[in-house]
């Protein structure tokens, strides 16, 4: 296990389609995050799992967004109905504990036409 | 709701030279400050973090500065080189069991370090 990997790297959808993303953390971690990334600022935390279960959504999660983790291991995140502003970079995140650093993924650039 | 603001924006430091990055945050019952590092196209990785128990932490070339009374932690990358041309990131957290150690992070520096 070389870290937390996640698919695709880059998706191209246009406006109005729903499109998936998929993380595979790091094999012992319990504690998986997503997080948004506008270019040029600081990545925005999206959500929070605590193996399967879904403790925590940011204000910035809308009701087209939905993420979900089975069984505690790999998680997904679908955006439907996407809208140009939701072009961004999707970054994944998973740690063991609580209070320390965590792995970030290399993320899925998502754009919207 | 901006808690964590990072300065300055772009810096550009000569080979050798010292690179400092300034963060100033809000939330007092924040525990835990690390610095990402990020290169174009990947995500971010943890350079180097401090608790508020201590002032300065040290790992090779690069140092963090804790200021605990003024809320402010900096970076400094002692003898910077071209490699570490990157953005920088602050970010800070507390522990929740509800939220995890979600990050708040700065707004990101961008470092050049000419040869």
């Amino acid at each position: 296990d070389t870290g937390v990997s996640q698919n695709p790297r880059h998706k191209i959808t246009k406006r109005g389609q729903n499109v998936t993303f998929r993380c595979d953390p790091i094999s012992e971690h319990n504690r998986l995050y997503w997080y948004r990334q506008t270019l040029g600022q600081g990545p925005e935390f999206l959500t929070y799992f605590q193996n399967e279960a879904q403790l925590e959504k940011s204000r910035l999660l809308s009701d087209r967004f939905s993420a979900e983790r089975p069984k505690g291991s790999f998680s997904t995140l679908e955006i439907q109905r996407t809208e140009q502003g939701d072009s961004a970079m999707y970054l994944c995140a998973s740690s063991f504990g609580l209070g320390g650093g965590y792995t970030f993924g290399s993320g899925t650039r998502l754009t919207v036409v | 709701q901006q808690q964590v603001k990072q300065s300055p924006q772009s810096l550009i430091v000569q080979k050798g030279g010292i690179s400092i990055i300034n963060c100033a945050y809000e939330n007092t019952a924040f525990d835990y400050f690390p610095w990402y590092q990020q290169f174009p196209g990947k995500g971010p990785a943890l350079l180097i973090a401090i608790r508020p128990d201590v002032s300065e932490k040290k790992e090779g070339r690069f140092t963090i500065s804790f200021n605990k009374s003024a809320k402010q932690f900096s970076l400094h990358i002692m003898d910077s080189q071209p490699g570490d041309s990157a953005t920088y990131f602050c970010a800070a957290s507390f522990r929740q069991e509800t939220s995890g150690s979600r990050l708040t992070f700065g707004e990101g520096t961008q470092l050049t370090v000419n040869p």
